[in-house]
């Protein structure tokens, strides 16, 4: 069974702040893809990020950062520099090898809140 | 670009009776997803289908149907509503997961109310 656990429920910040959102998985497959998910107050769920199991290499998107960590099983996700519209919900999810449809295991989410 | 579409935004109902959701997508994906978001637990899978006339069952897809009579649609029925079902509902779209494509579009979301 596939398993994603993001234990910060809640994470407050002031502006300009770095702010790092944890993110532990559990699978068996030796193939499975990670994602990140942002969730703004609006409710739209937003693609941020997929990373698949053979690439370890860490990426840096503008502000955001991802550190992929196959011997601890964590996939984190740091904000650099955390702006008041980066408070969202972000989704840790996970996609495994069975079958060939992505579906997809989330984690319960963590809620991020940027004030000035 | 509309990409996913889902249709109502917005649905009360009264506890035993019947709707369905409906998810249009236009970016030609064969795969679409059925989810729920409750509070404290994520989305969870309720049934998907890996092309036209297929469907497949997910985490929880007691109390729910579908069908996929066309290939940019997916509908979720609940044919006896109960207040357990009270939930935000998001319909997503991939295209195969082996096509390294397999991002999954999201849909703005239903929220329902069973009361």
């Amino acid at each position: 069974a596939q398993k994603v656990t993001q234990a910060q429920t809640e994470i407050s910040v002031v502006e300009k702040e770095d702010v790092t959102l944890d993110c532990v998985y559990e699978t068996r497959d030796t193939t499975y893809y990670l994602f990140w998910y942002k969730q703004p107050p609006s409710g739209e769920l937003v693609f941020l990020i997929r990373r698949n199991s053979f690439d370890e290499q860490n990426e840096i998107s503008g502000r955001y950062s991802w550190n992929f960590q196959k011997s601890t099983s964590s996939f984190n996700f740091t904000i650099t520099a955390s702006q008041v519209v980066d408070s969202a919900v972000y989704f840790c999810a996970l996609s495994g090898n069975t079958g060939t449809a992505s579906k997809l295991t989330f984690g319960t989410g963590t809620r991020l809140q940027v004030t000035l | 670009n509309a990409g996913v579409t889902q249709t109502p935004k917005f649905r009360v109902l009264k506890t035993g009776q019947s709707m369905t959701l409906l998810c249009a997508q236009d970016m030609n994906h064969e795969y679409m997803y059925w989810y729920r978001q409750d509070p404290g637990m994520g989305l969870r899978l309720i049934h998907y289908s890996v092309g036209e006339g297929t469907t497949a069952k997910g985490e929880v897809p007691d109390g729910y149907n579908v069908s996929r009579l066309k290939k940019q649609n997916f509908l979720l029925g609940l044919e006896s509503a109960a207040p357990s079902q009270t939930s935000v509902y998001f319909c997503a779209s991939s295209l195969p997961r082996y096509g390294a494509k397999n991002i999954q579009y999201f849909g703005a979301g239903t929220r329902l109310s069973v009361l």
